[in-house]
């Protein structure tokens, strides 16, 4: 069964940092992995989709990074703004009918 | 844009309610989720439907059931509410494709059973 983890829990840095996610799974069978954005009380965001056969994306100051034979997975953040803090969820999807399996997330703060 | 809508963002029920969660989406999707989400558990599959009237059971099924009897449509039914089913549920749809898309979430409905 996969398993996917995502380390720290919690992270707080001050604005302007550059600062890395990372996320870890047991099973490299994958179709894709997902980075969401989730902020209180809300629902989920789709920041990037890294196919597996890709290495990394990019969308504007975030950055997407995919090993599958080490089971990582890590989500670059440049130049960060307090509007970036948000719960930052990784989540693999194994290709049956497009079912997703979760990380539990990284709560990020960003301070002024 | 694709939307996807749950009826209610918060809900306080009795124990042994019946209970009916409703999701729809607009992007005329084939596929569509139910998930729980709780603190240190990050979110679980309920249930999902990869067409009408199609549904099969996720990671965590008991006491839940669904429906779908339009494509748009994909209720969550508590049979019986019970106090360990106080979660966030969210509501997801994405394109059959073959496992290349996304999936796109509701805003999620706060049930609180007491």
């Amino acid at each position: 069964k996969q398993e996917v983890t995502q380390i720290p829990a919690a992270l707080s840095v001050p604005e302007g940092e550059n600062l890395v996610l990372n996320c870890s799974f047991t099973d490299s069978a994958i179709y894709n992995l997902q980075w969401f954005r989730q902020d209180p009380g809300k629902g989920l965001t789709s920041l990037l989709l890294i196919q597996s056969s890709q290495r990394e994306q990019t969308s504007g100051r975030l950055n997407a990074s995919l090993d599958k034979s080490s089971g990582r997975s890590t989500l670059y953040i440049a130049a960060s703004q307090p509007g970036d803090s948000a719960t930052y969820l990784c989540a693999l999807n194994t290709g049956t009918a497009s079912k997703l399996t979760f990380g539990t997330g990284t709560r990020l703060q960003v301070t002024l | 844009d694709v939307k996807v809508t749950q009826s209610s963002r918060y809900l306080v029920k009795r124990t042994g309610e019946k209970v009916f969660l409703e999701c729809v989406q607009d992007m005329d999707h084939e596929n569509m989720f139910w998930y729980r989400q709780d603190p240190g558990l990050g979110l679980r599959l309920i249930y999902f439907s990869y067409d009408v009237k199609m549904k099969e059971k996720g990671d965590i099924p008991e006491g839940y059931s669904v429906s779908r009897e339009k494509k748009e449509r994909f209720s969550l039914i508590l049979e019986s509410a019970s106090t360990n089913q106080t979660s966030m549920y969210l509501c997801a749809s994405s394109p059959s494709t073959g496992g290349g898309e996304t999936q796109y979430f509701g805003p999620g409905t706060r049930l609180l059973v007491l």
